[in-house]
């Protein structure tokens, strides 16, 4: 069975910090996704970022970064010089490719809740 | 596009109830997917469509009833509602064949009293 664990259930910082929000994942598949999303106070899913199980490369969008390392399952988040807007709920997601392989049908994590404060 | 669109936004039932939950997507993908959020547990699959006719059970299915007559449409069907289905659906679609991400749509709040 396949299990997303995030440990850190509420984060605090104060504007312009760095902030790293962490994933553990376990899956017995050999081909997989990986997911995060953000959910702001609106309570919409926001899709921020996914990375299949092949491609161990870190990825860098403007002030967010990911770490995916596959020898610890890990698939961490980091939020450079953080801002309020940054104030959401995240979500580290992860499916498994079917057949066809499509991420039908992701197992999320409980949620990391990261308050940023001016 | 519309992308994935859900109704009601928020619904109060009594126990015993009975109603559907609607979803509707514009994207022509293959693949749709209930799921339930609750505080504290991240998001369940409830149910999820490979295509037109073909539904399957996720991890909570039980309470719950789906069925996918077209591409375009998944309801979500709870035939006795029950205090513990008080939750936020949301409906997502994916395309088939590829990486992609799914697509959520705003979510429904339900209330059982």
């Amino acid at each position: 069975a396949q299990k997303v664990t995030q440990a850190q259930t509420e984060i605090s910082v104060v504007e312009k910090e760095d902030v790293t929000l962490d994933c553990v994942y376990e899956t017995r598949d050999t081909t997989y996704y990986l997911f995060w999303y953000k959910q702001p106070p609106s309570g919409e899913l926001v899709f921020l970022i996914r990375r299949n199980s092949f491609d161990e490369q870190n990825e860098i969008s403007g002030r967010y970064s990911w770490n995916f390392q596959k020898s610890t399952s890990s698939f961490n988040f980091t939020i450079t010089a953080s801002q309020v807007v940054d104030s959401a709920v995240y979500f580290c997601a992860l499916s498994e490719a079917d057949d066809t392989g499509t991420a039908s049908k992701l197992t999320f994590g409980t949620g990391t809740r990261l308050q940023v404060t001016l | 596009n519309a992308g994935v669109t859900q109704t009601p936004k928020f619904q109060v039932l009594k126990t015993g109830q009975s109603m559907t939950l609607q979803c509707a997507q514009d994207m022509n993908h293959e693949y749709m997917s209930w799921y339930r959020q609750d505080p504290g547990m991240g998001l369940r699959l409830i149910h999820y469509s490979v295509g037109a006719g073909i539904t399957d059970q996720g991890e909570v299915p039980n309470g719950y009833n789906v069925s996918r007559s077209t591409t375009e449409d998944f309801p979500l069907r709870l035939l006795s509602a029950a205090p513990s289905q008080t939750s936020v659906y949301f409906c997502a679609s994916i395309p088939r064949q590829g990486p992609y991400e799914q697509y959520f749509g705003p979510g429904t709040r339900l209330t059982v009293t």
